[in-house]
């Protein structure tokens, strides 16, 4: 079974400034996708970022991007220009290419991210 | 479109009580499914659909049932509630056949168990 891990419970980053939230993940699949979820105050989930395992290349969403390091299952998320609107939880997800499998995002426990004035 | 629509937003039942949270979607997916939040757990599976009339558990389906009759709706059923159903429960749906898409996700049911 896929597992998913984000090893900091809480991070804070300086308004302008640029944070990196971790994620790893175990699996022996070949083909997925990863997601990362932002989750503010009002409690809706919102896509922030998603990358194919198949693309070598990491995706870019404005000042959302990500480090995929396919080899080592690792999945980090780099927000720069820190505004106060990006403090939140934020999930990061797998979710298998199987067709026809378990269909289900996988969720690791969150990272709640504080910006500070 | 309204995407993922969950009712009600917030509900206080006793112990022993039953419930439904109901679950619409208006984008002709194929996909829904129920989860459970909790702190420091994450979001964890209770049951999913991958089509009207199949159904199946996640990681945490005792206590709950559900049913898929249509496309559009997927209804949660707590069947006599314990104070460890205490938690926000969030319906998502997603097509089966674009999986890079990730999952829409209703705005939350916060269910408190006394």
């Amino acid at each position: 079974a896929q597992t998913v891990t984000q090893s900091q419970p809480e991070m804070s980053v300086q308004e302008a400034e640029t944070v990196t939230l971790s994620c790893t993940y175990d699996t022996s699949e070949s083909d997925y996708y990863l997601f990362w979820y932002k989750q503010p105050p009002s409690r809706q989930m919102i896509l922030v970022i998603r990358q194919e395992a198949y693309k070598q290349q990491n995706a870019t969403e404005n000042r959302f991007s990500v480090n995929f390091q396919k080899a080592a299952k690792s999945f980090s998320l780099k927000i720069s220009d820190s505004q106060l609107g990006d403090a939140a939880m934020y999930f990061c997800a797998y979710r298998t290419a199987l067709q026809g499998g378990s269909e289900k995002l996988v969720f690791g426990k969150g990272t709640k991210l504080t910006v500070n004035p | 479109n309204a995407g993922v629509t969950q009712t009600p937003k917030f509900q206080v039942l006793k112990t022993g009580q039953s419930m439904t949270l109901q679950c619409a979607q208006d984008m002709n997916h194929e996909y829904m499914s129920w989860y459970r939040q909790d702190p420091g757990m994450g979001l964890r599976l209770i049951h999913y659909s991958v089509g009207a009339g199949i159904t199946d558990q996640g990681e945490v389906p005792n206590g709950y049932n559900v049913s898929r009759s249509t496309t559009e709706d997927f209804p949660l059923r707590l069947l006599s509630a314990a104070p460890s159903q205490t938690s926000v429960y969030f319906c998502a749906s997603s097509y089966l056949d674009r999986l890079n898409y990730g999952y829409t996700f209703g705005s939350g049911t916060r269910l408190t168990v006394v």
